[in-house]
């Protein structure tokens, strides 16, 4: 089973400041088969990135995904006060099983 | 636009089972393929299994393996989750979200609270 490592577990930053996320893989993920969720507190998972770089439908353009393989980042280029929750990455379409990161979570310096 | 809709919180004693649905709304509802997602309190997102679309066919993560199965009445447009000899570690919010097994998810339900206590 592919484990995915999030870091860092907490990222603290200021609203118009850059987030860098960052989600690594025991093994590489074929076809780019990762996606990255948000999760606000009380309400289901979002998603947001697919494919390891492609915005999903709604999402704005400060959101983007980037890396291959093993090592897969998600950034947010300028943080809005609404942006400041959990994210997770997930990597689906391997044997045996879907996993998911542990999580990153977002807070307000 | 799908959208699902799940059922009720419920409370089981430890050793019962419990059975959660996920309605869908809209159309062709037997060319959706399902999962089922939980999320312990204050945890990470857990993948429990999936229905495909068409043939049904079901894949559950090995954790589960034998306590968990995955159905779908499509005249009712509702996929079920049901799983059995409860645990106080199985309370969670538990998740029916829309995909194959090769796609992410855009689509997911509320999620329904399971708690298990004696």
């Amino acid at each position: 089973e592919i484990v995915l490592t999030q870091s860092p577990g907490t990222l603290s930053l200021s609203p118009g400041e850059r987030a860098t996320l960052s989600c690594r893989a025991s093994h590489s993920v074929s076809s780019s088969n990762l996606a990255w969720y948000q999760q606000k507190a009380g309400q289901a998972p979002r998603l947001i990135i697919y494919g390891a770089s492609s915005r999903a439908t709604g999402i704005p353009e400060r959101f983007s995904g980037s890396g291959s393989g093993t090592d897969f980042t998600l950034t947010i280029s300028r943080l809005e006060p609404e942006d400041f929750v959990v994210y997770y990455c997930q990597q689906y379409g391997s044997s045996p099983s879907i996993t998911f990161g542990q999580g990153t979570r977002l807070e307000i310096k | 636009q799908v959208q699902f809709v799940q059922s009720g919180a419920e409370l089981k004693r430890p050793g019962a089972s419990v059975k959660v649905s996920c309605k869908a709304s809209g159309n062709n509802f037997n060319n959706f393929a399902l999962h089922w997602v939980r999320q312990a309190p204050g945890q990470g997102l857990e993948w429990m299994g999936w229905i495909s679309a068409g043939n049904n066919y079901t894949k559950y993560s090995q954790k589960f393996q034998g306590r968990v199965s995955i159905t779908r009445d499509t005249s009712a447009s509702r996929a079920y989750l049901k799983l059995h000899s409860l645990r106080y570690e199985d309370t969670a919010i538990y998740y029916c979200a829309r995909g194959t097994y090769s796609s992410a998810w855009y689509t997911w339900g509320q999620g329904t609270l399971v708690t298990v206590s004696s």
